[in-house]
């Protein structure tokens, strides 16, 4: 079966650094997206990888293994803002968008 | 502005009756997509349309049913509403397929009770 795997939870605190990983098992790969989601609110797009290596957009970087089925999504100077959830998605070879349960992050001052 | 729009943005419903969500975008996006969002299972994709008049069957599609007449409008109906339909319906939208990055309307919550 297709499979994401996400920390359901994580915590870190205003300024630092956190990293959210995500490992998948899918059939076939076509790419890898992070939705960012505040509570109450719609997922909207972050990053997409879909070659092997590290993304960066400002405050924020995805990486990706593809032989490894591993993406992890960084985040430096955390904001209070930041608190939400962030979804890994995997596009399979049927070009089908897989979606992992996401990962609470929650900020703290 | 454009974007992605649904409604009601929220329902209460009686079992047995039956429902029609709708969705609209004007970025005359090819793809849409309802998904239903439930604590803890992530987003389940129910229906897709890769463009005006073809609709696909996602993971969970049991109970609704979808149209899609023309590239803006892809209604979500449910025929007849069960408790297990409780959750928030979000409706999505890409440039073609799901390789493309889905712009996600701001969700209908609805109750079944």
């Amino acid at each position: 079966g297709q499979n994401i795997d996400q920390p359901t939870e994580m915590t870190a605190t205003e300024g630092a650094i956190v990293q959210i990983n995500c490992t998948y098992q899918t059939s076939g790969f076509n790419g890898l997206f992070w939705y960012q989601q505040h509570a109450g609110e719609a997922p909207t797009f972050l990053s997409y990888n879909v070659l092997d290596g590290l993304e960066e957009k400002g405050r924020f970087s995805s990486f990706l293994s593809r032989s490894k089925g591993y993406s992890y999504l960084l985040l430096k100077e955390l904001q209070m803002k930041d608190s939400a959830s962030y979804l890994c998605a995997v596009t399979d070879s049927n070009y089908q968008l897989i979606w992992g349960a996401g990962t609470k992050l929650i900020i703290k001052p | 502005i454009a974007g992605i729009t649904q409604a009601p943005t929220s329902q209460i419903l009686a079992a047995g009756r039956r429902m029609t969500l709708r969705c609209t975008q004007d970025m005359r996006h090819n793809a849409m997509y309802w998904y239903r969002q439930d604590l803890g299972l992530g987003l389940r994709l129910i229906h897709y349309s890769n463009t005006a008049g073809t609709t696909g069957k996602g993971e969970v599609p049991d109970g609704y049913s979808v149209s899609r007449a023309n590239t803006d409008d892809f209604p979500l109906t449910l025929a007849s509403a069960v408790p297990s339909q409780t959750s928030v319906y979000f409706c999505a939208s890409s440039p073609s397929g799901s390789s493309d990055t889905q712009y996600f309307g701001p969700g209908t919550r609805l109750t079944v009770l």
